[in-house]
C-alpha cells in the first residue's frame, strides 16, 4: 500500500483565495482525520470521519473551513477565503477501526504545507 | 488545562545517556495511549503503544499510570538518530466517537 497520500505538498496563496487540500487514506481504513500543526499550538484535530461520515468537527476553527469525504478513498479540506493565520501544515491520517476502542493507530500522510500571504 | 500536556524541552543529552519524558492527561476516561515520533519537517509516526502493564521495545520503555494520569517514555543508550520530537497521544472513545488528542511534543537532541 502506498500509505496516506496528500496533495498538494506545498501551497502558497494570497489572502482571500480558496484552498483545497486532498487526501487519499489507506484502503480499508474506517477512520480519516484532518489535523493542523503550527509551532504555537502543535497538532490540532480539525475533523474526523468514520465510514465517510463526519463524526466530530468541533475542531474546525470557523465557517471558512469545510471538509468532505464523498467516498472511502477521498477527502478534501477546503478553506474559503484563506487568511494568513491559516498558514500551517495540514496532515491527513487514517486508522483502522478497533471495535471497542474506536480509532487506533494513526498513519499520517506527508502533510500539505500551506502559506497564505 | 490542556487535555494532554508535555514538557516541550529541548532535552539535550549525550550519546549513550538514558532520558525519560512524561506526559499528563486530564480526562480519566482516556482509554488508549501512544507515543509518536516526529522528525523535523516530517509527519508523525507511531513509535509504540502504551499498555497498562508497561511495555518495552528494544531501547524504549513505555509506562502508564492511570491513578496519576500520566504516561512515560524511557529511552536507554540514546543514539544520534533518536533526535526528534516525541508526541504523546491519548484516545477517548465514547462508543460513537473516537478522539485522538496529541500533546505538543517533547524535543530531544542527542549529541556526540
Amino acid at each position: 500500500d502506498a500509505g496516506v497520500i496528500q496533495s498538494p505538498r506545498h501551497e502558497v496563496t494570497e489572502m482571500g483565495q480558496e484552498v483545497t487540500l486532498r487526501c487519499k487514506p489507506i484502503s480499508g481504513h474506517d477512520y480519516l482525520f484532518w489535523y493542523r500543526q503550527t509551532m504555537m499550538r502543535g497538532l490540532e484535530l480539525l475533523i474526523y470521519f468514520n465510514n465517510n461520515v463526519p463524526i466530530d468537527d468541533s475542531g474546525m476553527p470557523e465557517d471558512r473551513f469545510s471538509a468532505k469525504m464523498p467516498n472511502a478513498s477521498f477527502s478534501t479540506l477546503k478553506i474559503q477565503p484563506s487568511e494568513p493565520r491559516d498558514s500551517a501544515v495540514y496532515f491527513c491520517a487514517s486508522s483502522p477501526g478497533q471495535g471497542v476502542s474506536g480509532a487506533n493507530v494513526l498513519t499520517f500522510g506527508a502533510g500539505s504545507r500551506l502559506t497564505v500571504l | 488545562r490542556k487535555e494532554v500536556e508535555q514538557d516541550p524541552g529541548p532535552f539535550n543529552v549525550p550519546e549513550g545517556a538514558t532520558v525519560a519524558f512524561n506526559c499528563t492527561y486530564s480526562n480519566s476516561a482516556s482509554q488508549s495511549f501512544f507515543w509518536y515520533r516526529q522528525d523535523c519537517r516530517k509527519e508523525p509516526k507511531l513509535l509504540m503503544s502504551v499498555y497498562s502493564s508497561g511495555n518495552e521495545d528494544g531501547r524504549f520503555t513505555a509506562q502508564l499510570n492511570r491513578a496519576s494520569q500520566y504516561i512515560s517514555l524511557l529511552i536507554r543508550d540514546s543514539k544520534l538518530s533518536d533526535s526528534a520530537t516525541y508526541l504523546c497521544v491519548v484516545n477517548i472513545y465514547t462508543g460513537t466517537a473516537s478522539k485522538l488528542t496529541f500533546g505538543t511534543g517533547t524535543r530531544l537532541q542527542v549529541t556526540l
